[in-house]
């Protein structure tokens, strides 16, 4: 079983819309969480580590659901710009190792 | 400020060439430091991390290595090269936040190999 599993997607919204990505982890002790946007032909970055209490920056929410062990992330009013690829990421018990989810990918149309 | 480098950013190789990939870091002493391989349309995979000088492990069985000669600097090699080493090359390292005791993790540019 992977460690970190997300819908590859594509989503495909229209400017404007609000999208939800999820993604599932398999390890429940597992502490740290994050997402990630890679843009095409370029290196990942991180968009926003999850707290246990979720947290906002501007457009976007990130949840995090301990109990069943999935992390969300949520954009509101989607713009041309954030179409990208969107990983999920979730730290080993001793935080030397990081696991990637394949990557979900939202395209937002005009 | 931390600054991570790899160069070169692409590489055109013929099959059974050696290779060498460098990452530096700036602004960090004994960071953790990472190389991630991510083929076509595929997702990130662990090749190599180092906790500190001399310090590899290895996740991935396969025809490459990694070295940590410094402590600010990674190197991914080859003897021989395969076909199916094409892709793209990342190293990263890890930050630490604050005293929370938590982790981030940054990416260098990358490196585009083709192994012709």
């Amino acid at each position: 079983r992977k460690e970190v599993e997300q819908d590859p997607g594509p989503f495909n919204v229209p400017e404007g819309a609000t999208v939800a990505f999820n993604c599932t982890y398999s390890n429940s002790a597992s502490q740290s969480f994050f997402w990630y946007r890679q843009d095409c032909r370029k290196e990942p970055k991180l968009l926003m580590s999850v707290y246990s209490s979720g947290n906002e920056d501007g457009r976007f929410t990130a949840q995090l659901n301990r109990a069943s062990q999935y992390i969300s992330l949520l954009i509101r009013d989607s713009k041309l710009s954030d179409s990208a690829t969107y990983l999920c990421v979730v730290n080993s018990l001793n935080f030397n190792k990081f696991y990637f989810g394949s990557g979900t990918k939202l395209n937002v149309k005009p | 400020s931390q600054t991570i480098h790899q160069w070169p950013a692409t590489l055109v190789q013929p099959v059974g060439s050696p290779l060498s990939l460098e990452c530096t870091v700036e602004g960090t002493s004994n960071p953790n430091l990472y190389w991630y391989r991510q083929a076509a349309g595929r997702g990130l995979q662990l090749l190599f991390y180092s906790v500190g000088i001399g310090q590899i492990s290895s996740e991935v069985p396969q025809n490459l290595s990694a070295s940590r000669p410094q402590d600010r600097q990674f190197i991914l090699s080859s003897k021989k090269l395969l076909l199916s080493d094409s892709g793209f090359y990342l190293c990263a390292w890890r930050f630490r936040l604050g005293t929370s005791g938590s982790y981030e993790q940054y990416f260098g540019p990358g490196t585009r190999l083709t192994v012709t």
